[in-house]
């Protein structure tokens, strides 16, 4: 069983719709990630936060909102995404060492835009 | 930024056999790991190996950070070992750069 709980799975929204995608561990990680991964391509760092506090953005459109309320869950709101915005979006958490600590993934929560 | 090279892009095998998986990186680093991602997409952690060689069961994985290069070897392979594998060297301040992956397919 994974460790890191994402949810929903799967989540089909419109492109004027409003969603949250969420994430949680219990592994007292103090640092968690966001990736995107597109059909058939690596996954691509979107954001990281250590302590709670946002550290990386990787130049992410302002459409994705990450947040992080609390040690043990992070949250990506999103609003008004584009069709090229249906991915595979993964969730991940770490020891905090400056990242340098391996990284355990969440299943991943499939994401459709009509 | 570092480049990462992964070979073969695809691997086509009958269960039983032996496999080595390769992954070439441009600059020197850290950390490495290496993950399986299986049909599904699920996105397992196989090992975290900055140097040295780790062994799990049929796998085992060898990295020579001096030379820029991180070797993982399937041995007696399974269907349920197909999917594909990702090279991930660690590039500094929480960037891990995942390569393009290996695609196996283990045949029955």
């Amino acid at each position: 069983d994974t460790e890191v709980t994402q949810t929903p799975k799967h989540l089909v929204m419109g492109m004027t719709n409003k969603k949250s995608l969420k994430c949680e561990q219990h592994m007292g990680h103090r640092a968690m990630y966001w990736y995107k991964q597109k059909a058939k391509k690596p996954p691509e760092l979107m954001f990281v936060y250590s302590y709670e506090k946002l550290s990386i953005n990787e130049s992410v459109p302002s459409r994705f909102s990450p947040e992080c309320p609390n040690s043990s869950l992070l949250n990506l709101h999103l609003h008004a995404l584009q069709p090229e915005d249906s991915a595979l979006y993964l969730c991940a958490s770490s020891q905090e060492g400056q990242g340098s600590q391996p990284q355990h993934f969440g299943d991943g929560t499939r994401l459709s835009i009509l | 930024g570092i480049q990462v090279e992964q070979s073969p892009p695809d691997l086509i095998l009958q269960e039983g056999a032996n496999s080595t998986l390769r992954c070439n990186f441009s600059d020197s680093v850290n950390n490495l790991q290496w993950f399986h991602q299986n049909p599904w997409g699920q996105l397992i952690n196989l090992f975290y190996i900055p140097s040295g060689t780790k062994q799990n069961g049929r796998l085992s994985a060898t990295t020579v950070a001096t030379e820029r290069y991180s070797l993982l070897y399937i041995s007696s392979s399974q269907t349920t070992d197909s999917g594909v594998y990702f090279c991930a060297p660690y590039s500094g301040t929480y960037k891990y750069i995942f390569g393009t992956g290996t695609r196996l397919k283990v045949l029955a």
